[in-house]
């Protein structure tokens, strides 16, 4: 049972490019959720889906798009990646909302 | 929006010592409130999560308390351990809400 993973782990990217974060949990939790957190600012909610083919915007969604074609795996991708956009992206999943969260390591994303 | 606080930013306290974590939130119209561990470099943990019909949680040497009146939980640790440091982080979730606003953590530091 490895909970929640993601990947990468680490990646830089260049201004302009774009990339797609994977989250996958074996939980079989309905609830998926993507934050970013940034220094001093707290998580924020980017995206979240309650279910397979659902997804939803968060607090913070400019800039981001999400899917959610398998229950298992929550995709967030950015199109044309932004220095802004430089910071450490969690996944979490719960069995509904406002349930007990369950996250994963983390993505350090560097924009240069 | 709510708006969660978590002061101060940073303790530290010799072990043994018991010691209480702060937790504040502007709109006391809360769903339920979570309190989670983060290790250096790591994804968030959840320790404990209050509903709102909740006045307190335990678990080990873990104790939060909710007073949704005066918008503040307290998360005390007993008998504080070097294993104890970390930055521990709230969040609430309001009943009109979708999702966790965090707060910013406080860091937590249990010298030998």
């Amino acid at each position: 049972n490895a909970g929640v993973t993601q990947t990468p782990k680490f990646r830089v990217l260049k201004t302009g490019q774009s990339m797609t974060l994977l989250c996958a949990q074996d939980m079989n939790h309905e609830y998926m959720y993507w934050y970013r957190q940034d220094p001093g600012m707290g998580l924020r909610l980017i995206h979240y889906s309650v279910g397979e083919g659902t997804t939803a915007k968060g607090e913070v969604p400019d800039g981001y798009n999400v899917s959610r074609l398998k229950k298992q795996n929550f995709l967030l991708g950015l199109e044309s990646a932004a220095p802004s956009q430089t910071s450490v992206y969690f996944c979490a999943s719960s069995t509904g909302l406002a349930r007990e969260q369950y996250f994963g390591p983390g993505t350090r994303l560097t924009v240069t | 929006k709510q708006e969660v606080t978590q002061i101060p930013a940073a303790l530290s306290v010799p072990e043994g010592e018991n010691l209480v974590l702060n937790c504040s939130f502007t709109d006391s119209a809360i769903y339920n409130l979570q309190w989670f561990r983060q290790d250096p470099g790591k994804g968030l943990t959840s320790l404990l999560l209050i509903q709102s019909s909740q006045r307190e949680q335990t678990s080990g040497r873990l104790n939060a308390s909710l007073d949704k009146s005066s918008g503040r939980s307290t998360l005390y640790i007993a008998a504080s351990q070097p294993g104890d440091s970390a930055t521990y982080l709230c969040a609430a979730v309001p009943n009109t809400g979708n999702q966790f606003y965090f707060g910013t953590g406080t860091s937590l530091t249990v010298i030998p």
